[in-house]
């Protein structure tokens, strides 16, 4: 079983759209949660950290379910340039693991 | 700062041949990564160290060796190259003290072994 588990998609939405992104992971000891995004040919970058409460940077909103080990990512009024893969990320309690998810295929059309 | 940087950014070898991956970053950081990305996955990570000095193995080591030459930089050297091991190589650092969680990535070497 993958330690992470998002849907590749790929999204193909409309520029203006709302689109939401899942995530699972599989161990209940994981500490910190994280999206980061990843353009094609190129590096990750972090997105956002995903804080317990909740949290909201602009058009990202972030969510995190413990009780069911569960992530969200949704993005409003989508852009053209949110076109990316969107990468779910897990620290486990060990601080220097990190397990990424495969990532979900974004693409905004005009 | 040039954050973390990568040589080289491209190379092709054949099968049985070696090479070492360089990797370096300026922001002081402790921890450092060695992450490989095949087509459709996600990252997983060969080895990484938590601080100079140490190394650990991480998922998919077999094969791989590092080095913690010093805190800034940290080296993947493939002994006798595998197909199997083309990949997208990222190296990656982090720093709880001061940087959070957040890992700072380089650009990446695109490795194809013949």
């Amino acid at each position: 079983r993958k330690e992470v588990e998002q849907d590749p998609g790929p999204f193909n939405v409309p520029e203006g759209a709302t689109v939401a992104f899942n995530c699972t992971y599989s161990n209940s000891a994981s500490q910190s949660f994280f999206w980061y995004r990843q353009d094609c040919r190129k590096e990750p970058k972090l997105l956002m950290s995903v804080y317990s409460s909740g949290n909201e940077d602009g058009r990202f909103t972030a969510q995190l379910n413990r009780a069911s080990q569960y992530i969200s990512l949704l993005i409003r009024d989508s852009k053209l340039s949110d076109s990316a893969t969107y990468l779910c990320v897990v620290r486990e309690s060990n601080f220097n693991k990190f397990y990424f998810g495969s990532g979900t295929k974004l693409n905004v059309k005009p | 700062n040039a954050g973390v940087t990568q040589t080289p950014k491209f190379q092709v070898l054949k099968t049985g041949q070696s090479m070492t991956l360089q990797c370096a970053q300026d922001m002081n950081h402790n921890s450092m990564y060695w992450y490989r990305q095949d087509p459709g996955m996600g990252l997983r990570l060969i080895y990484y160290s938590a601080s100079e000095g140490t190394t650990d193995k991480g998922e998919v080591p077999n094969g791989y060796n590092v080095s913690r030459l010093n805190k800034r930089e940290f080296s993947l050297r493939l002994e006798s190259a595998a197909p199997s091991q083309t990949s997208v190589y990222f190296c990656a650092s982090s720093d709880r003290r001061t940087g959070g969680d957040t890992q700072y990535f380089g650009p990446g070497t695109r490795l194809t072994v013949l």
